[in-house]
């Protein structure tokens, strides 16, 4: 699977969209990028995923770049509980390949 | 039903002492895992299992020991471990039998385990 590389920490205003950007300058036409994010004390949770094509769900949008080396995770509207480490990941979908996380980045939301 | 359920929730345990952490899933999710947590550091993966059968082994200590019972259950036996294994143990699913996989992985909340 490709490396990402993150910003080890930033933060974000209450209320504001947070802006998580993510590169992936090695990617392979069939790798996907993957959102996760881990809470304090609590599991990863997933957020979103994207091939090449901008995504948007409830929790997020996930904008990749025509040439698909960088990703940004946009939050529209940060709140308090959106506190954690957010993980960008690269991998092949479907199969069930293995989930490598990286560091991530460690996002805290300021009131 | 999207939830993945862990038990125990904390475990302490000796280094002489055999305990098991149960995983279980009941989104007929075809892949399970198994990851292991240190403070302050990403998960790292240590187990996958698909179809009921062990696919990934992460060079783990045999101390350690996977079973896959049935398709909705993991456990994670544990022998003989030490003070050094003491972390949060993560497990997840992954993959629908019949529908389409986009390889999104649910994971449970975690047993954190304590080796005195």
């Amino acid at each position: 699977d490709a490396k990402t590389t993150q910003p080890p920490s930033m933060d974000c205003a209450e209320g504001r969209a947070a802006n998580l950007p993510c590169n992936h300058s090695t990617i392979s036409g069939n790798e996907y990028v993957y959102w996760y994010r881990q809470i304090h004390s609590q599991g990863p949770q997933y957020i979103i995923h994207g091939l090449k094509n901008n995504e948007t769900n409830e929790m997020a949008s996930l904008i990749i770049t025509e040439d698909r080396k960088s990703s940004t995770l946009i939050l529209p509207h940060a709140t308090l509980r959106d506190t954690a480490v957010y993980y960008c990941i690269v991998r092949v979908a479907g199969g069930n390949n293995r989930l490598a996380f990286g560091k991530g980045n460690q996002v805290v939301v300021i009131p | 039903d999207t939830e993945v359920t862990q038990t125990p929730k904390h475990l302490v345990m000796g280094m002489t002492n055999k305990k098991s952490l149960k995983c279980e899933q009941h989104m007929g999710h075809r892949a399970m895992y198994w990851y292991k947590q240190k403070a302050k550091k990403p998960p790292e993966l240590m187990f996958v299992y698909s179809y009921e059968k062990l696919s990934i082994n992460e060079s783990v200590p045999s101390r350690f020991s996977p079973e896959c019972p049935n398709s909705s259950l993991l456990n994670l036996h544990l022998h003989a471990l030490q003070p050094e294994d003491s972390a949060l143990y993560l497990c997840a699913s992954s993959g629908s039998a019949g529908g389409t996989n986009t390889g999104e992985l649910f994971f449970g909340e975690g047993s954190r385990l304590t080796v005195l």
